[in-house]
């Protein structure tokens, strides 16, 4: 079972628009979420996480928003841009090593 | 520069034939982990080491073995038993759990691993 969903497997965006890209968690136990992003054939890069604690966190063009009775989280980027174009991989960690969802693919159309 | 290696970065491996994946790292991190990724999959834990000479199964262990004789070296054996192998292998590493040292885990950048 997918304690870790990311239910759009892909996602376009005008450049300039905003991103939303969403993350549904079914472990209660979940207490840090992280969101990375991945080129081909490269390993994942950090980009923004959220602790329990918080509902929002923000860094320069990306937001993420938690909404814990939900169990739902999302990364916002505002405004998007070409070189955003990756898959972006939600993760979550708590009674358990880092648990992964399976990507959106997300392409910035210019 | 601090950094994680993987090496190599392509590999390819003969039926019945055990491979291993090296990963090092001069981060100076506690743990370290291995992931495999499959098409359209996300990253699913094979094994990971919280502290040299100590080791656990993640959700696909079988068919893989790990050592972590060093703090800074996690190889990964590939075994005969594993019988789908073809994958993107990753490593990473961290200072412990994210939400007590508030440090993400770094990646490197992969093994492809394909059977002839």
């Amino acid at each position: 079972d997918q304690q870790v969903k990311q239910n759009s497997p892909s996602l376009s965006v005008q450049e300039g628009r905003i991103s939303i890209l969403n993350c549904d968690y079914t472990n209660s136990m979940f207490d840090y979420f992280l969101w990375y992003k991945k080129y081909p054939a490269e390993g994942p890069t950090f980009l923004i996480s959220i602790s329990s604690i918080k509902d929002k966190n923000e860094d320069g063009r990306f937001t993420v928003f938690l909404n814990k009775s939900a169990k739902h989280l999302s990364l916002h980027i505002v405004p998007s841009q070409p070189g955003d174009s990756a898959v972006y991989f939600c993760a979550a960690e708590g009674n358990t090593p880092l648990v992964f969802g399976k990507g959106t693919r997300l392409s910035v159309i210019a | 520069d601090g950094g994680i290696t993987q090496s190599p970065k392509y590999l390819f491996r003969k039926e019945g034939q055990n491979v291993t994946l090296s990963c090092e790292q001069n981060l100076n991190h506690d743990a370290m982990y291995w992931y495999r990724q499959d098409p359209g999959q996300g990253l699913r834990l094979i094994y990971y080491s919280q502290i040299v000479n100590d080791f656990q199964k993640g959700d696909i262990a079988e068919g893989y073995s790990v050592s972590r004789e060093k703090k800074e070296s996690f190889p990964l054996t590939v075994t005969s038993a594993q019988k789908n192998p073809t994958a993107f292998y990753l490593c990473a590493s961290s200072m412990g759990q994210a939400v007590i040292s508030n440090q993400p885990q770094h990646f490197g950048d992969g093994t492809r691993l394909s059977i002839l």
